[in-house]
């Protein structure tokens, strides 16, 4: 079955970086691309952008384009999310998430809590 | 980027109500719309998508409407399970969701 299984939580200071992983299962890594959605808490659904899982080509959304990076390590069908110099703002729930058939999200990872506090 | 306006951002509602929730978009966006409902604790799940077709297992009573800028989705016949937030989603071009709609017992 298909599953995208991500790292755990993280609790971070304003100012550092991390990197999260969603570990794809139960298909073809490549051929789907790889999307990542926010939801700090209690709010609502942002969507990031996306990474071409063929090429490594990322899409941001005009909200993600500073200090966002997206990445991949295909032979480990494995995508990332890098957040460099952290905000208190980031503190949310990451997901990574993928179509299927006319699902623009079809399938989700567990999500992974990033908290940035001083 | 299209921004999506969802309204409204919460809603009350007795079982047996009809809901009604509106998403404009900041342009044409060709009736690609989905509509996703999430619980607490879990990802979202779609409940109708391009407009007004029903994924597969969603209840008759969740319709939607729409075209150009301007779209609909209600829920006739509230019922306790329908409890949620509901998003919209627009994927013409990219993908942007709307503020989503908390949707509550009175």
């Amino acid at each position: 079955q298909i599953q995208l299984v991500q790292s755990g939580p993280e609790l971070k200071k304003p100012g550092e970086s991390l990197k999260i992983s969603c570990k794809a299962s139960g298909y073809t890594f490549t051929d789907y691309a790889m999307q990542w959605v926010k939801q700090a808490p209690g709010k609502g659904l942002q969507y990031m952008g996306w990474i071409n899982t063929q090429t490594g080509k990322p899409t941001y959304a005009d909200d993600f384009k500073e200090r966002f990076v997206f990445s991949l390590e295909t032979s480990a069908s494995t995508a990332y999310l890098q957040i460099n110099n952290l905000k208190n703002e980031d503190t949310a729930t990451y997901f990574c998430a993928r179509r299927g058939g006319y699902n623009p999200f079809a399938y989700w990872g567990q999500g992974t809590l990033v908290t940035v506090s001083s | 980027d299209i921004q999506m306006t969802q309204s409204p951002p919460s809603l009350s509602a007795s079982l047996g109500d009809k809901v009604t929730i509106t998403c404009q978009a900041s342009q044409n966006i060709n009736k690609y719309i989905a509509w996703y409902q999430q619980k607490p604790g879990k990802a979202p799940r779609l409940l109708i998508r391009y407009t007004s077709t029903l994924e597969s297992g969603t209840p008759s009573r969740f319709s939607g409407s729409g075209s150009g800028r301007d779209y609909s989705f209600s829920i006739s016949n509230v019922e306790s399970e329908d409890i949620a937030s509901y998003y919209c989603l627009q994927y013409d071009n990219l993908r942007t969701f709307g503020g989503g709609t908390k949707l509550e017992l009175k």
